[in-house]
């Protein structure tokens, strides 16, 4: 959906390197998501902000970090990357209730060597 | 705790036969259900979700999805398969306990042949 948008598509990083995803919506949603998706597992969600000042842990938010730059905006950081991070990552964003979908970005492929 | 099951890694259905993917899910309340679908290099695509009331749900490119609260699933279902149908389906759950996120199945990935 190019209304969010993810930089970069893809990247190769050494272990122990620093890395930020970016992710911009131009839907003009408060609620804006990350997931990763791995093999069989489904979308796990890494982290979720219902506004610039709402920063929430997902469910395997251990060594992931987020920002919420503004409503458009928000970058994933990987601090010291390691291997079993290389995944598919994904940004979406939403608004609020219980019956609004979630919009997707192109995803990130990310591979840690 | 929600979770939510796709029983199948992998569908194959000729093209022009019924196609089904299956999903089951497990909470303790009301369940609000979505379909997504994923074509080869792209983002997840809402497909359709589940609204308290009509059991049979329609939504995009023909598909629809069946909720039966007995058995505890929301089968998609498309009459009609197409080749371009060929991506990878999620089943995904929501419920309002837990802060209106979403819970996704494993995926199950549709292969539509000629």
């Amino acid at each position: 959906d190019a209304d969010v948008t993810q930089t970069p598509r893809n990247r190769i990083t050494k272990t122990g390197k620093r890395i930020m995803l970016e992710c911009s919506q131009t839907k003009g949603h408060d609620r804006m998501y990350w997931y990763r998706q791995d093999p069989g597992l489904g979308l796990r969600l890494i982290y979720y902000s219902f506004d610039v000042k709402d920063i929430n842990k997902g469910e395997i938010s251990d060594g992931y970090s987020v920002s919420r730059q503004a409503q458009a905006k928000f970058s994933l950081s990987l601090e010291s990357a390691i291997p079993n991070q290389t995944a598919l990552y994904f940004c979406a964003t939403g608004q609020s209730g219980l019956l609004s979908e979630q919009y997707f970005g192109p995803g990130t492929r990310l591979t840690v060597t | 705790a929600q979770s939510v099951a796709q029983p199948e890694d992998q569908v194959n259905v000729a093209e022009g036969n019924p196609l089904t993917v299956k999903c089951t899910y497990s909470v303790s309340g009301n369940p609000y259900l979505f379909w997504y679908v994923q074509y080869p290099n792209r983002g997840l695509q809402f497909l359709l979700k589940y609204i308290t009331g009509d059991n049979l749900v329609k939504g995009s490119y023909g598909f629809e999805a069946e909720f039966n609260k007995s058995q505890t699933s929301f089968h998609l279902k498309k009459p009609s398969a197409l080749v371009s149908d060929s991506a990878l389906y999620f089943c995904a759950l929501r419920l309002e306990a837990a802060g209106n996120k979403l819970t996704f199945g494993g995926g199950t990935r549709v292969l539509v042949k000629p």
